[in-house]
């Protein structure tokens, strides 16, 4: 089945600077894959889906890209705001043994200080 | 349109017990997932249902059960709870079944199990 790695550890950043986040994939590379915001005590919420034949993806300060042969895919905040501070997902589908249900990643904890 | 409902958002439950949870997904959404979130474990696929049908599920022991009802609704049951059952439970709807569809969640129910 299908694993994914992010970052456990949180990143701090200062505010305007821009936020980077892994999500590593093991096996086969998805057709898909998407990066969710959550905040404490919330549901995610969805930001953006990139494609495989999508190499870059962007949705106003955010940006996404994605690397089949590296299988990885790259979140950035850019012009980091103190409301960007949640927890961000990436999730991609689990392949075909999981009947390709959504798994997601362990998340990465963002805090963007003033 | 109103966005996915969870109730109760919060239960307090002794071992043992059981519980139910319900959750009302976006209107003309006809698939619902559910999810179970803990802060070691991270947020884990429980079951999928479309169309009144369970299209999907994760490793979960059987005390794990959900169906769906004609009006998309769906609820999930625990059965003999568990201390390790404590956690945020998430509903997801989906206009049709797989991934690649946008999750939207709803705020969730925060079981407590003592």
């Amino acid at each position: 089945s299908q694993k994914i790695e992010q970052n456990s550890e949180a990143l701090n950043i200062q505010e305007g600077k821009t936020a980077t986040l892994t999500c590593n994939y093991t096996n086969y590379s998805p057709a898909y894959l998407q990066w969710y915001r959550q905040d404490p005590g919330r549901g995610p919420v969805f930001l953006l889906l990139i494609r495989e034949n999508e190499k870059e993806k962007r949705k106003e300060r955010l940006k996404v890209t994605f690397d089949t042969t590296l299988k990885q895919s790259l979140f950035h905040i850019t012009a980091s705001q103190p409301a960007d501070s949640a927890t961000y997902l990436c999730a991609l589908p689990g392949g075909r043994a999981a009947g390709n249900k959504l798994t997601f990643g362990g998340g990465t904890r963002v805090l963007v200080k003033p | 349109k109103a966005g996915v409902t969870q109730t109760p958002r919060y239960l307090i439950k002794t071992r043992g017990q059981q519980v139910t949870l319900s959750c009302s997904p976006i209107s003309g959404h006809r698939s619902v997932s559910w999810y179970q979130q803990t802060p070691g474990q991270g947020l884990q696929f429980l079951f999928e249902y479309f169309s009144e049908t369970q299209r999907n599920k994760g490793n979960f022991p059987g005390r794990f059960s959900g169906r769906q009802f004609s009006n998309s609704r769906s609820e999930m049951n625990v059965s003999t709870l568990e201390l390790g059952d404590s956690a945020l439970y998430l509903c997801a709807s989906s206009l049709s079944p797989g991934g690649m569809e946008t999750q939207y969640f709803g705020p969730g129910t925060r079981l407590l199990v003592l």
